[in-house]
C-alpha cells in the first residue's frame, strides 16, 4: 500500500531562516500533492497544490517542489517568522480518481525569535 | 462565518454508547469528506460524499460507523457501541468541483471514550 513519510521530529529554526520540510512517498504515483498547515486543536488549512507535471510552485514566501523520480516533495518557507510555527502535512491523491487524500504524519515546525 | 462547521466540538461518552456528529460544509460545495485524526498522526480518510451519494468508504471503517448526507448539504457521522479506540479528532472537509481542488476543513469534533 502507499506510504507517505514526513520527518516526525520537530524542526527548530531561527526567525528569518528558510525552513525546508520533506515528504517522501512509496508504492504510488500521485497525480498531485497538496500541503496543509495545522495549528493545535484546529483543522488543516490548505496551502499549495502541485501537479505531477509541475516541478515547482510558489506562493508568497512558500515554495513547493515535486520530484516524481525521487518520489519526494520539498516544502520551503523563506524568511520564516514565529507565526509560521505549526505542523505541516503533505497529502497525496488516492487510488480512485483522487476522491480521497492520504496524509503524511506531519512535521512540526518551531520558529524561534 | 461561511466556513465548514462541526458540532459538537467536544464529546465525552462511555464505552458502548452511540454518538452522532454533524458537519455543515460550505454551502456550494458538492463534495464532503470525513477523516479521523489521532495525536501525532495525519488525518485518515473515512468516507466521501458527492452530493448525497456516498461514493467511497475506507476499508478500515468498522461497520459500527455510518455516515449520511441526506439532502446533499449537511452530513452526520454516527458511531455505534463506541470503544476506547474510537477516541480521536473527527474532521469534516468539503470541496467544490473536481477531485483536484483544495479541501476546506472544519475545526473537528474531539471524541473521548471512557
Amino acid at each position: 500500500s502507499q506510504k507517505i513519510e514526513q520527518n516526525s521530529e520537530a524542526l527548530n529554526i531561527q526567525e528569518g531562516k528558510t525552513a525546508t520540510l520533506t515528504c517522501n512517498y512509496t508504492n504510488y504515483s500521485p497525480a498531485y500533492l497538496q500541503w496543509y498547515r495545522q495549528d493545535p486543536g484546529r483543522g488543516p488549512v490548505f496551502l499549495l497544490l502541485i501537479r505531477e507535471n509541475e516541478k515547482e510552485k510558489r506562493k508568497e514566501r512558500l515554495k513547493v517542489t515535486f520530484d516524481t523520480t525521487l518520489k519526494q516533495s520539498l516544502f520551503h518557507i523563506t524568511a520564516s517568522q514565529p507565526a509560521d510555527s505549526a505542523t505541516y502535512l503533505c497529502a497525496l491523491d488516492g487510488e480512485n480518481a483522487g476522491n480521497m487524500l492520504t496524509f503524511g504524519g506531519g512535521t512540526r515546525l518551531m520558529v524561534k525569535p | 462565518d461561511t466556513g465548514v462547521s462541526q458540532n459538537p466540538r467536544h464529546k465525552i461518552t462511555k464505552r458502548g454508547q452511540n454518538v452522532t456528529f454533524r458537519c455543515d460544509p460550505i454551502s456550494e460545495h458538492n463534495r464532503l469528506y470525513w477523516y479521523r485524526q489521532t495525536l501525532g498522526q495525519g488525518p485518515e480518510f473515512l468516507t466521501y460524499f458527492q452530493n448525497e451519494a456516498q461514493l467511497e468508504k475506507s476499508r478500515l471503517l468498522s461497520d459500527r460507523f455510518s455516515a449520511e448526507r441526506p439532502k446533499g448539504s449537511f452530513s452526520t457521522l454516527e458511531i455505534q457501541r463506541t470503544e476506547q479506540g474510537d477516541s480521536a479528532m473527527y474532521l469534516c472537509a468539503s470541496s467544490f468541483g473536481t477531485a483536484y481542488n483544495e479541501q476546506f476543513f472544519g475545526p473537528g469534533t474531539r471524541l473521548t471514550v471512557l
